[in-house]
């Protein structure tokens, strides 16, 4: 398994500020994710954070918006910019340990937005 | 559009009863992952199934595995406030390390 350690737990933000949010692994990963998880909904993904090139971002979701960094096999950053209402939601990021472990979570991300 | 389906949203039930929910795909899938969230926690992995018609047990779950590797479920006997929490399939459509995550079904136990 993996320890993953997400930051900040939760924060309560102004329209249109930028906040990022950290992922930091114990241990160096291929894979990792971040999903938004609104209220009372599933989790989407939202990219893929690739060491040393651009996220792979899913339908619905651009890097102008969410723009991600991954400059070590364990660590990442997720940017939510210019934020608004409706960015309020949970922020997860996860990992893949390969060899057919599954993904393994961080404790998440509480946004709110004013 | 959401590519797994998964019922019943909610699920209310008397502390001591059973409760199953049901995960369904259109296509074929390599596995299926069933996790649970807390509320206020986050997503906790619980099992993996991959083979057809696969069932393993976990104290009082059970995950069950279609034939066509299309659906699966997963039973809880003589619920507990423990098993309180949503609980979410999840399984690689799109790629082999990307999940989609079903609807997830939410259930409250009534003491």
């Amino acid at each position: 398994s993996a320890v993953i350690s997400q930051k900040p737990s939760r924060d309560i933000c102004q329209r249109g500020t930028s906040l990022t949010i950290q992922c930091q692994v114990d241990s160096q990963v291929t894979m990792m994710f971040w999903y938004r998880q609104q209220p009372g909904q599933s989790l989407t993904l939202i990219a893929t954070a690739n060491q040393g090139s651009e996220a792979t971002y899913e339908s619905g979701f651009v890097i102008d918006k969410f723009p991600i960094s991954r400059p070590n096999l364990t660590f990442s950053t997720l940017t939510v910019s210019n934020m608004s209402p409706e960015d309020s939601s949970i922020y997860l990021c996860s990992v893949d340990l390969g060899g057919n472990q599954p993904q393994h979570f961080g404790d998440g991300t509480r946004l709110s937005i004013l | 559009g959401q590519q797994v389906m998964q019922i019943p949203q909610y699920q209310h039930v008397q502390e001591g009863e059973d409760f199953t929910t049901y995960c369904n795909s259109s296509t074929t899938l390599s596995n299926i992952q069933w996790y649970k969230q807390r509320p206020g926690g986050h997503p906790v992995f619980l099992i993996q199934l991959v083979k057809s018609g696969e069932v393993k047990k976990q104290k009082r779950l059970t995950f069950q595995f279609g034939e066509a590797k299309k659906n699966s479920s997963l039973h809880i006997t003589a619920t507990q406030t423990t098993d309180v929490g949503t609980y979410f399939c999840a399984a690689p459509i799109f790629g082999n390390e990307k999940l989609t995550f079903g609807t997830g079904t939410r259930l409250t136990i009534i003491p």
